[in-house]
């Protein structure tokens, strides 16, 4: 069984600061794990994926997270928030193990202020 | 590379009537296609998978009657909702894996609204 818990339902942050967006996971295999954005009645798009290489990973639009395993976190961070990051953020794990279902988080609103 | 599409990208649609929605992978032949619901301001909900020439495994509480996949090619499938009502009206969105890799590519999404 394998599980996504994302610990912020909206976060708020002014422009130019920096982007925090949470997510623990839980998983009998090994995980990929993946963060998607989706803009407003869009369809989503991949940020970065984990698949058991290096634990910090580097994805797109600046976007970075890191991969615990001790705490079972991938905390998704970008250094400096622009207006066209507010969107909706899905932390999303996939178990690997034979199986390509994954399984969503609730999803993180990021609103960016002025 | 790896884009889905889908159409319609919208479709409002009587109560009572069927609605076919396509979902195809342009530019890749894909092995598994998944359906998932997003019901406003909540995350997606996977409704079944499916494999090129075989039936589709619908998840628990998923009716399969009334929402009927076919995976024909490797680069189509379809999800026709049936009998709609307006409880149906959803963000309804696929993906599509190549073989071997976990990793899957959504489509944009089709909006639907029965009346």
């Amino acid at each position: 069984a394998q599980s996504v818990t994302q610990l912020d339902s909206h976060v708020s942050v002014s422009e130019g600061t920096p982007v925090l967006l949470r997510c623990n996971y839980s998983s009998s295999y090994s995980p990929s794990l993946f963060w998607y954005v989706q803009h407003p009645n869009k369809g989503l798009q991949l940020l970065l994926k984990y698949t058991s290489a290096a634990t910090l990973v580097k994805g797109i639009n600046g976007f970075e997270a890191e991969f615990k395993k001790s705490e079972t976190s991938f905390h998704l961070t970008k250094p400096s928030a622009h207006m066209s990051d507010a969107a909706e953020y899905f932390c999303v794990v996939s178990s690997g193990a034979g199986s390509y279902q994954l399984t969503f988080g609730k999803g993180t609103k990021l609103s960016v202020i002025p | 590379g790896a884009v889905v599409s889908q159409h319609p990208s919208w479709v409002i649609c009587k109560s009572g009537t069927s609605v076919k929605i396509e979902c195809r992978s342009l530019d890749f032949q894909a092995t598994t296609m998944f359906w998932y619901r997003q019901f406003p301001k909540q995350s997606l909900m996977l409704m079944a998978t499916s494999n090129e020439g075989s039936k589709a495994t619908y998840e628990q509480g998923v009716e399969k009657d009334k929402f009927l996949i076919n995976h024909a090619s490797l680069t189509l499938s379809t999800l026709t909702v049936t009998s709609a009502h307006p409880e149906d009206s959803s963000f309804y969105i696929c993906s599509a894996t190549l073989a071997g890799s976990n990793e899957q590519f959504f489509g944009p999404g089709t909006r639907l609204t029965v009346l």
